[in-house]
């Protein structure tokens, strides 16, 4: 079955140190997004990407860098210069605006900065 | 102004009611989907409808495409329903999904 996997679902790291989340499809879409969100407040774009090798930024991109070298994989790294890293992080994925577009939601991952 | 509107942002029901959370957005859209999020959980796809009803189980989504309306309804409604359920729909360009703020459902024995 075709469908969207953000690994881990809790992960934990100590300030100051870069961690990557991942985020793989098997659907042959050609976006992934990366979305942030905090507690009691709506989802905002990380970043986006729509062909493999290029990507970009969304309204909070500050601190964050992805990758885009396969069309399947869109990792998210959370810098160090990050300044608030502790968030729920969502990862979605879309084939691109046609007649009909489809879409699939990855779980998400519990970043804990501690 | 949001580009997709929620309401109601809260939502307390007895067991057994039948639940109603709307949908509401301005922009040109394909597709809306339904996403439930439990406390401290993740994210689970409920529904994605580009035209009329669909139904799962106890859920049932509906949308209007003319009046860019759409509903989620919950029938003999369970405490294991309590969550927050969040209405998105992809932008025409693919550069993002606008999101609802959510509805946050309590729904109590």
């Amino acid at each position: 079955d075709g469908g969207i996997t953000q690994s881990p679902k809790y992960l934990f790291r100590k300030e100051g140190q870069n961690v990557t989340l991942s985020c793989e499809q098997n659907l042959n879409h050609d976006a992934m997004y990366w979305y942030r969100q905090d507690p009691g407040q709506g989802l905002r774009l990380i970043y986006y990407s729509q062909i493999v090798n290029d990507f970009q930024k969304g309204d909070i991109a500050e601190g964050y860098s992805v990758s885009r070298e396969k069309k399947e994989s869109f990792p998210l790294t959370v810098t160090s210069a990050q300044k608030n890293p502790t968030a729920f992080y969502l990862c979605a994925s879309s084939n691109l605006p046609g007649a009909y577009t489809e879409a699939f939601f990855g779980q998400g991952t519990r970043l804990t900065v501690v | 102004k949001n580009e997709v509107e929620q309401s109601p942002q809260n939502l307390t029901a007895q067991e057994g009611e039948f639940i109603t959370i709307n949908c509401s957005y301005s922009v040109g859209i394909s597709a809306l989907h339904w996403l439930q999020q439990h406390p401290g959980g993740g994210i689970v796809s409920l529904f994605m409808l580009s035209s009329g009803k669909k139904k799962h189980g106890r859920l049932i989504a509906t949308i209007n495409i003319q009046e860019k309306h759409s509903s989620l309804h919950i029938t003999a409604s369970h405490p294991r329903d309590s969550a927050v359920y969040i209405c998105a729909a992809p932008s025409n360009t693919g550069n993002q999904f606008y999101f609802g703020t959510g509805t946050s459902l309590t729904v109590i024995p």
